[in-house]
């Protein structure tokens, strides 16, 4: 079964803030973030792999709560570049492979 | 840097014809992966191989099939094309987990498949 993205879209002016949150009904080991420009392949941004777990570099962050099956991606101060289509990847112990979620599209406008 | 190639950009074929959409990888990653992508679904795993001539079913197997005789080379195989499967396909890599730590999956272009 397929995690769960919200919002499914969101227009924002640059410098402003995003959350992606993305949920699943199953018990998880691992979330992975892709971005995928329009046209162009998915890109990796992070792996979280622990309860409670952040990570980020430059103005994106993510943090996974094991417990709650839960993770969000978190865009500060968005820039044009951060456009896009957001994917999460869940990972289940042991599986070796990602159910992705839907998706949620950004779009960011000057 | 990995590079994930895939046969085709953009691929038109009629319905019931067998369709092979070929996948290379340079980086001797043990796991590859194959992909459709549809608007408002995501990415829907059709079937991925952890070594050679391994293959393991993914969430949307039914009308597929794969081959993987060589480390670097996956293809997927649509027997007999049908409308249904028009849709865009990804082709992803990645190394084996090690001590239970995930690497990232790299993917190729896509191939968009037209069934008419």
């Amino acid at each position: 079964q397929q995690p769960v993205q919200s919002p499914q879209a969101v227009i924002l002016r640059e410098g402003e803030d995003a959350v992606i949150n993305c949920s699943s009904s199953k018990a998880l080991y691992s979330v992975h973030w892709y971005r995928q420009k329009h046209g162009e392949a998915p890109i990796f941004l992070m792996i979280l792999l622990k309860g409670g777990e952040q990570k980020g570099h430059d103005k994106i962050s993510a943090s996974f709560n094991e417990k709650k099956q839960q993770s969000s991606l978190y865009l500060t101060a968005s820039q044009l570049s951060y456009s896009g289509t957001y994917f999460c990847g869940t990972e289940m112990r042991g599986a070796q492979k990602l159910v992705f979620g839907q998706g949620t599209r950004l779009t960011i406008n000057p | 840097d990995v590079k994930v190639t895939q046969s085709s950009r953009y691929l038109v074929k009629r319905t019931g014809e067998k369709v092979f959409l070929e996948c290379v990888q340079d980086m001797d990653h043990e796991n590859m992966f194959w992909y459709r992508q549809d608007p408002g679904l995501g990415l829907r795993l059709i079937y991925f191989s952890y070594d050679v001539k391994m293959k393991e079913k993914g969430d949307i197997p039914e009308g597929y099939s794969v081959s993987r005789e060589k480390k670097e080379r996956f293809s997927l195989i649509l027997e007999s094309a049908s409308t249904n499967q028009t849709s865009m396909y990804l082709c992803a890599s990645s190394l084996t987990p090690l001590a239970g730590l995930p690497y990232e999956q790299y993917f190729g272009p896509g191939t968009r498949l037209t069934v008419t």
